[in-house]
């Protein structure tokens, strides 16, 4: 058990909605990560939240959106989605803001219909 | 080409047998994570890197930051290390770029 907690961990819906990934990090790490892993293109790391302030921003679409509270959970919001936007997403935390080993939870598969 | 490179593709192995999976990338890291991912899909990090060797048990992670490679040894390898293994780069912009994947059976 990585101590990372996704919810839910399947979620399907149709083209067009929105939804909402949340994620509870291991106790007293400060940095949560956001990955998204799809059959064509493998992982692809989205959006990286420190201590609630945004920290690092990879491949994530404008349609995506994330952020960290102050009791450090974070929410992953997708919206106007497209038949692409299924995957499993993962979400990661770790101790501080860099280089540092990561706990991952067990993904949110996304299935769009 | 791919900013990360993995090798091989595809590995089978026979139980017991030592085990070599590589990594290849083309941009300036600051760290480099070796992760697990089994049949189920769950992620395990097995290693983080910046310089050296590390080592937990049968694995062994290494990397050279001259060469831009790092590789993951398995010692005695077991049925159960069949998973797929995946090379993920740190940028100085901490962005991360993952490899496409090592995919390794080991058969008993």
């Amino acid at each position: 058990d990585s101590g990372v907690t996704q919810t839910p961990k399947h979620l399907i819906t149709a083209t067009g909605q929105r939804v909402t990934l949340r994620c509870s990090p291991r106790s007293g790490d400060l940095s949560v990560y956001w990955y998204q892993q799809s059959l064509d293109q493998g992982l692809q790391f989205l959006i990286q939240y420190y201590n609630g302030e945004e920290r690092a921003k990879g491949n994530i679409l404008e349609r995506f959106s994330a952020q960290q509270f102050p009791d450090l959970h974070s929410e992953l919001n997708l919206s106007s989605l497209e038949l692409g936007d299924s995957a499993l997403y993962f979400c990661a935390s770790s101790a501080g803001v860099s280089n540092q080993p990561q706990h991952f939870g067990d993904g949110t598969r996304l299935s769009i219909l | 080409k791919n900013e990360v490179e993995q090798s091989p593709q595809n590995l089978t192995a026979q139980e017991g047998e030592f085990i070599t999976i590589n990594c290849s990338y083309s941009v300036g890291i600051s760290a480099l994570h070796w992760l697990q991912q089994h049949p189920g899909g769950g992620i395990v990090s097995l290693f983080m890197l910046s310089s050296g060797k590390k080592k937990h048990g049968r694995l062994i992670a290494t990397i050279n930051i001259q060469e831009k490679h790092s590789s993951l040894h398995i010692t005695a390898s077991h049925p159960r290390d069949s998973a797929v293994y995946i090379c993920a780069v740190i940028s100085y912009g901490q962005n991360f770029v993952f490899g496409p994947g090592t995919r390794l059976s080991v058969l008993p």
